[in-house]
């Protein structure tokens, strides 16, 4: 399996813009998570999915954003409109059902993006 | 969710071992007890997960004292490239309560 894929690798956009992030889970893993990076708060959780489904989008920090799930291998993540303080790394991670998986999540190599 | 407090960094040499320490006083009984790694410019990966005493892999092992309310990931014979940022997280791995917190980590800086 390839892994978590995600794309673009690098974004640079212009304030207001929008910006949309995709992901590919690994096959056959029912949960699917969006992170964020920066430096001063560290990874947060923005979001999370079971079966296509949102479960929890508590961290998901303003109404410009918003993420999707049509089916079991893609998932997105929206902003619009973009601000200079969304620039980060979003990570997407997902997870396999199962007894004692929920804690070991695959990660994905990240988008950069940078909103001047 | 179980909060977490690890040291923010540590230094060690090549070739030495490396324990690094996670404090999780408010453990609850389903609660697994997992270590990720994070190197410049990726995704965090899982190391290994326990639930109480021993858990040894080919990367590193978990020490869970009886009462759980800490653990200590141990790296034998550190090199450079285990230069990475370490997280513990506490969870329930077993339901569908998926939500991982990740805290500030431990930056581990291995010099030769």
């Amino acid at each position: 399996d390839a892994g978590v894929i995600q794309s673009p690798r690098h974004e640079v956009t212009e304030m207001g813009q929008e910006v949309t992030l995709r992901c590919k889970p690994i096959s056959g893993h029912d949960y699917l998570f969006w992170y964020r990076q920066t430096m001063m708060r560290g990874l947060e959780l923005l979001i999370y999915f079971n079966n296509n489904v949102p479960i929890d989008d508590s961290g998901m920090p303003e109404d410009r954003f918003s993420a999707k799930m049509p089916n079991a291998s893609f998932s997105t993540l929206k902003i619009q409109p973009s601000e200079p303080r969304d620039s980060a790394v979003y990570f997407c991670a997902s997870n396999p059902a199962g007894p004692r998986s929920g804690t070991e999540a695959f990660f994905g190599q990240g988008t950069r993006l940078t909103v001047v | 969710l179980a909060k977490t407090t690890q040291p923010i960094s540590m230094d060690s040499y090549e070739g030495q071992e490396v324990n690094i320490t996670c404090s999780h006083n408010n453990i609850a009984t389903n609660d697994y007890i997992t270590w990720y790694q994070q190197f410049p410019s990726q995704g965090p990966r899982f190391i290994i997960q326990g639930y109480k005493t021993k858990v040894t892999n080919e990367v590193a092992s978990l020490f869970i004292p009886a009462d759980r309310k800490s653990s200590t990931l141990s790296l034998p014979r550190v090199s450079l490239s285990d230069t990475a940022v370490y997280y513990c997280l506490v969870g329930d791995a077993n339901t569908g309560r998926r939500a991982l917190t990740f805290g500030s980590g431990t930056r581990l800086q291995v010099q030769p």
